[in-house]
C-alpha cells in the first residue's frame, strides 16, 4: 500500500507544472484523495481534495483559481495542476488519502519538491 | 476557513509527560486528528477521531477534549518521540486545516 509522487522540479514564477501521485496496494477508486504541502522549514498546509469519483473538488483559499486537482481511476493516479506559480508555492507536495477508515490522511506519499524561482 | 492554534514548542524530560494543546472555535463540532512528523519523513497519524489510537501506535500516546481545546498527551516520553506534532480538523464542507505544529524536544 503506497503513494508515490512525481513531477516536481524548478519552475519560473508564472509558469505551470503538473504533479502526479501513483497509488498501489488498495482500491484507489474507493477513496477521497488530498494534496498537502510543506514549505521549507514550515508546517503542513492542506491544498486540495477530490472525491473518490472525481465529482467534487475543494481547495484552500491560497490556491483556489490557480491549482486544479483531478484523478484517473483507470490509472490509479491523482494529479495536481499548478498554474500561475508564485515563490510562496515553493514546497514539498504530498499526496494523501483515507484508506484505512481512520482519517482522511492515514496514508501519505513521501512528497515531490516544487521550487518556484527565476 | 477556520484556524487552529498550537504552542510552538514543548520540552519534556525522558520518562515524563508531555502535553500539546490544539485550540479552535470549530473543535466542538469537528473531529481532531494528530500527526507526528520526524525530519525528512512523511507525517504519521497517531490519534484519530479525537481520542482513538491507530493500530501500531504506542499506548503512551493519548488525547482528550474539552470544549474548544484538545490535548495530545505523551505519557513516559521517549527519545524517539522527539518530532513535530500537528493537529488537524475539518472535512465537513470539504475543507481541512492543519494546526501550525508543535516541536517536541525530549531532553
Amino acid at each position: 500500500v503506497q503513494l508515490v509522487e512525481s513531477g516536481g522540479g524548478v519552475v519560473q514564477p508564472g509558469r505551470s507544472l503538473r504533479l502526479s501521485c501513483a497509488a498501489s496496494g488498495f482500491t484507489f477508486s474507493h477513496h477521497g484523495m488530498h494534496w498537502v504541502r510543506q514549505a521549507p522549514g514550515k508546517g503542513l498546509e492542506w491544498v486540495a481534495m477530490i472525491w473518490y469519483d472525481g465529482s467534487s473538488q475543494y481547495y484552500a483559499d491560497s490556491v483556489r483559481g490557480r491549482f486544479s486537482i483531478s484523478r484517473d481511476n483507470a490509472k490509479d493516479t491523482l494529479y495536481l495542476e499548478l498554474n500561475s506559480l508564485r515563490a510562496e508555492d515553493t514546497a514539498v507536495y504530498h499526496c494523501a488519502g483515507g484508506v484505512n477508515g481512520t482519517s482522511a490522511f492515514d496514508l501519505w506519499g513521501q512528497g515531490t519538491m516544487v521550487t518556484v524561482s527565476s | 476557513s477556520f484556524d487552529l492554534t498550537q504552542p510552538p514548542s514543548v520540552s519534556v524530560s525522558p520518562g515524563q509527560t508531555a502535553r500539546i494543546t490544539c485550540s479552535g472555535d470549530s473543535l466542538p463540532k469537528e473531529y481532531v486528528y494528530w500527526f507526528q512528523q520526524k525530519p525528512g519523513q512523511a507525517p504519521l497519524l497517531v490519534i484519530y477521531k479525537d481520542t482513538e489510537r491507530p493500530a501500531g501506535v504506542p499506548e503512551r500516546f493519548s488525547a482528550s477534549t474539552s470544549g474548544t481545546i484538545v490535548t495530545l498527551t505523551i505519557t513516559g516520553a521517549q527519545a524517539e518521540d522527539e518530532a513535530d506534532y500537528y493537529c488537524q480538523s475539518g472535512g465537513s464542507g470539504g475543507l481541512h486545516v492543519f494546526g501550525p505544529g508543535t516541536k517536541v524536544t525530549v531532553l
